[in-house]
C-alpha cells in the first residue's frame, strides 16, 4: 500500500518549457488537492478534485492546468514554466466529505525553473 | 480571505520542557482543526486533529481548541530532539473545500 505517490521527485526546467507532475493514489479516495509550498508563504492550495472528472481552481492556479482522468490518478501540468513556479508541490488524497484527519500527503516533487 | 496565523519562530525549548504552539484563525464557521508535523525536506505528517472545545490528548501530545477565542494550539509535554520541525496548523471551514494552512512554526528542541 504506497498511500500517495508522485512522479517526478525532483525536476529542472528552463522558462518557457512545459512539465506535467503526476499524483497517484491507491486509497480509492475521492477527493484529491495540489499544494505547493514556499518558503515563508506556508502550503497553498493550487487545484483541488472533489470526484472524478471534476475539477475546481484554489488560491494560486494562475499557470497550472490539472486533470482528472480517474479516480487514482490527478495531474499538475505547467504549460510555460516561469521561475515564479519554483516550488515544492504536494498531492493530497481525502476520503470525500469526512472533514477529518484522512487527508495524506504525497512525498513532493522539487521543482526548479530557471 | 480566510487566514490561518502561526508566529514563525523559532521556538526553542530545552529536552524534557513543554512546547507550547499557537495558532489563530479567521473563519468563525471552520469545524475541523489539525496539526501537521514538517521534518526539513519531508512531507507533511498528521499528528493531532480536534472538532470540539476543549482538549485532546494523544501520548505526549495535547491539542486544545477554542472556538470562541477562534484558538488552536498544540502542547509537546518532554520534548525530545526528536520533535525538532516546524508544525503547521491547518483549519477546515464548513464551506470550504480544502485545509487552509498557516505558514508554520519552527520548534527546536535543545539536548
Amino acid at each position: 500500500n504506497a498511500g500517495v505517490t508522485q512522479t517526478p521527485k525532483f525536476q529542472v526546467l528552463k522558462t518557457g518549457q512545459s512539465m506535467t507532475l503526476q499524483c497517484a493514489q491507491d486509497m480509492n479516495h475521492n477527493s484529491m488537492y495540489w499544494y505547493r509550498q514556499d518558503p515563508g508563504m506556508g502550503l497553498r492550495l493550487i487545484y483541488y478534485s472533489a470526484s472524478e472528472g471534476t475539477t475546481d481552481k484554489g488560491e494560486v492556479p494562475n499557470g497550472y492546468n490539472v486533470s482528472r482522468l480517474n479516480k487514482r490518478e490527478f495531474s499538475l501540468r505547467l504549460e510555460s514554466a516561469a521561475p515564479s513556479q519554483t516550488s515544492v508541490y504536494f498531492c493530497v488524497a481525502e476520503r470525500e466529505g469526512q472533514r477529518t484527519d484522512t487527508q495524506y500527503f504525497g512525498p513532493g516533487t522539487r521543482l526548479t525553473v530557471l | 480571505q480566510k487566514e490561518v496565523e502561526q508566529n514563525s519562530g523559532p521556538l526553542s525549548v530545552p529536552e524534557g520542557a513543554i512546547a507550547s504552539l499557537n495558532c489563530t484563525y479567521s473563519d468563525r464557521v471552520s469545524q475541523s482543526f489539525f496539526w501537521y508535523r514538517q521534518y526539513s525536506g519531508k512531507s507533511p505528517e498528521l499528528i493531532m486533529s480536534i472538532y470540539s472545545n476543549g482538549d485532546k490528548e494523544d501520548g505526549r501530545f495535547t491539542a486544545q481548541l477554542n472556538k470562541a477565542s477562534q484558538y488552536v494550539s498544540l502542547l509537546i509535554r518532554d520534548s525530545q530532539p526528536s520533535d525538532s520541525a516546524t508544525y503547521l496548523c491547518a483549519v477546515f471551514s464548513q464551506a470550504g473545500t480544502a485545509l487552509i494552512f498557516g505558514k508554520g512554526t519552527t520548534l527546536s528542541v535543545s539536548s
